[in-house]
């Protein structure tokens, strides 16, 4: 079945240390994005790409960064820079951009500060 | 800018009841509007979209009304199940851009037997 899968779902970090989550998806969908979701409250934007080797920084893109490489895989780097990274960070992807494709969403990770 | 409003919650509610849980948004074109819901440890599903005034989606028993005069998408289903319990998000997206999704803060159901 086709899917997004994200890994680790559980991630410690240490103060100053930089971490990676995955995002993985067989949906052959050119579109994918990442989210962080903090307790009551909705999800917001991180970084989005559109095609391969392109990203645009979303509404909180500080502190993060990504790559895309290939068409199924979007990383998710937390650095040292994002000060409050304890969060539960889905990642989410769609065919094209422009004309409302719904979003499909992987389980999440949940990253917290050792 | 462009928001999306839902009702506090938790709402509680036994099984069998009727659910409604208010959405209103605040946008300067006309959106798309979705409801995702998630349940406990994971991800959003999409549960059902409307892409312009007056349009209702639906399903799972589930159903909202696209209401561009009130500026609303209030979801609601007739009859809840205890597996029904979980948050549910209400959000926007614009055609022309790059499908950016606005959330709201989500509403927790819980529904006890």
């Amino acid at each position: 079945d086709g899917g997004i899968t994200q890994s680790p779902k559980y991630l410690f970090r240490k103060e100053g240390q930089n971490v990676t989550l995955s995002c993985e998806q067989n949906l052959n969908h050119d579109a994918m994005y990442w989210y962080r979701q903090d307790p009551g409250q909705g999800l917001r934007l991180i970084y989005y790409s559109q095609i391969v080797n392109d990203f645009q920084k979303g509404d909180i893109a500080e502190g993060y960064s990504v790559s895309r490489e290939k068409k199924e895989s979007f990383p998710l780097t937390v650095t040292s820079a994002q000060k409050n990274p304890t969060a539960f960070y889905l990642c989410a992807s769609s065919y094209g951009v422009g004309d409302n494709q719904p979003q499909h969403f992987g389980d999440g990770t949940r990253l917290s500060i050792l | 800018g462009d928001s999306v409003t839902q009702m506090e919650g938790p709402v509680t509610l036994s099984e069998e009841a009727f659910l409604t849980i208010n959405c209103t948004y605040t946008a300067t074109g006309y959106p798309s509007l979705f409801w995702y819901v998630q349940y406990p440890g994971e991800g959003l599903q999409l549960l059902l979209k409307a892409t312009k005034a007056d349009d209702k989606g639906s399903n799972k028993g589930f159903e909202a009304t696209y209401r561009k005069e009130t500026t609303s998408f209030h979801l609601e289903k007739g009859s809840v199940q205890v597996s029904d319990s979980a948050v549910y998000f209400c959000a926007l997206s614009f055609s022309g851009g790059y499908n950016k999704l606005i959330f709201g803060a989500g509403t927790r159901l819980a529904v006890h037997p």
